[in-house]
């Protein structure tokens, strides 16, 4: 079964609006981490934000946050404010906190998000 | 930029050739993590070095051998080449090499082609 499911392959948004991006994940791990990256058509990958199995608060950085439903299983990514830069594929990931997993990130397929001046 | 650099950012080889890979992780990071993403595998971790010594492996192939060095920069060898090894490789870095906050940050990439 996959760890982490990215339904999304494709996302159009207009600028300036917002979008989200879905993740659900599979883990019996109580403790783990939640990863977003971006990756331009450039190729690096960058990290974005991160939410903790134990964080209380959904994170944010900037323009993004995180909605974390922990009983859903779900890190859905929120981007505000769209712009032209945000086009992209974005990646989530986890990171298991024990057992044979603590060590590697595993990803999803990812989704690509056209921003639409 | 993520301080995390590597070298070439692309290669091109011939099948059963040798090419070695190189990665300097970010200042203060003791542990290195290869990744290699293709198009039908995705994003697949290969292994990963925490202060010189291997810790763990992932799906990495018996033709490919990595290892970290006492400055802690990496490298990743890839011989006996196949067209099926045409992927972006991937080099991130850690501070603790472990644990749910532990972010890796990555480097831009080695695109390698294989003809």
């Amino acid at each position: 079964a996959q760890k982490i499911t990215q339904t999304q392959p494709g996302m159009f948004v207009q600028e300036k609006e917002a979008v989200t991006l879905d993740c659900t994940y599979d883990t019996s791990d109580p403790s783990y981490g939640l990863f977003w990256y971006k990756q331009p058509s450039s190729g690096e990958m960058i990290f974005l934000i991160y939410q903790g199995s134990y964080d209380q608060q959904n994170a944010t950085e900037g323009r993004y946050s995180l909605n974390f439903q922990k009983a859903r299983k779900s890190a859905n990514l929120v981007i505000s404010a769209s712009q032209l830069g945000d086009s992209a594929m974005y990646f989530c990931a986890m990171r298991e906190g024990s057992g044979g997993s603590n060590y590697k990130l595993t990803f999803g397929k990812g989704t690509l998000l056209t921003v639409n001046p | 930029d993520s301080g995390v650099t590597q070298t070439p950012k692309h290669l091109i080889t011939a099948t059963g050739q040798r090419v070695t890979l190189r990665c300097s992780p970010r200042s203060g990071d003791l542990s290195v993590y290869w990744y290699q993403q293709s198009l039908d595998q995705g994003l697949q971790f290969l292994i990963q070095y925490y202060n010189g010594e291997e810790r763990a492996k992932g799906n990495i192939l018996e033709r490919f051998s990595a290892q970290q060095f006492p400055d802690l920069h990496s490298e990743l060898n890839l011989s006996s080449l196949e067209l099926g090894d045409s992927a972006l490789y991937f080099c991130a870095s850690s501070v603790a090499g472990e644990g749910i906050t532990d972010t890796q940050y990555f480097g831009p990439g080695t695109r390698l082609t294989v003809l």
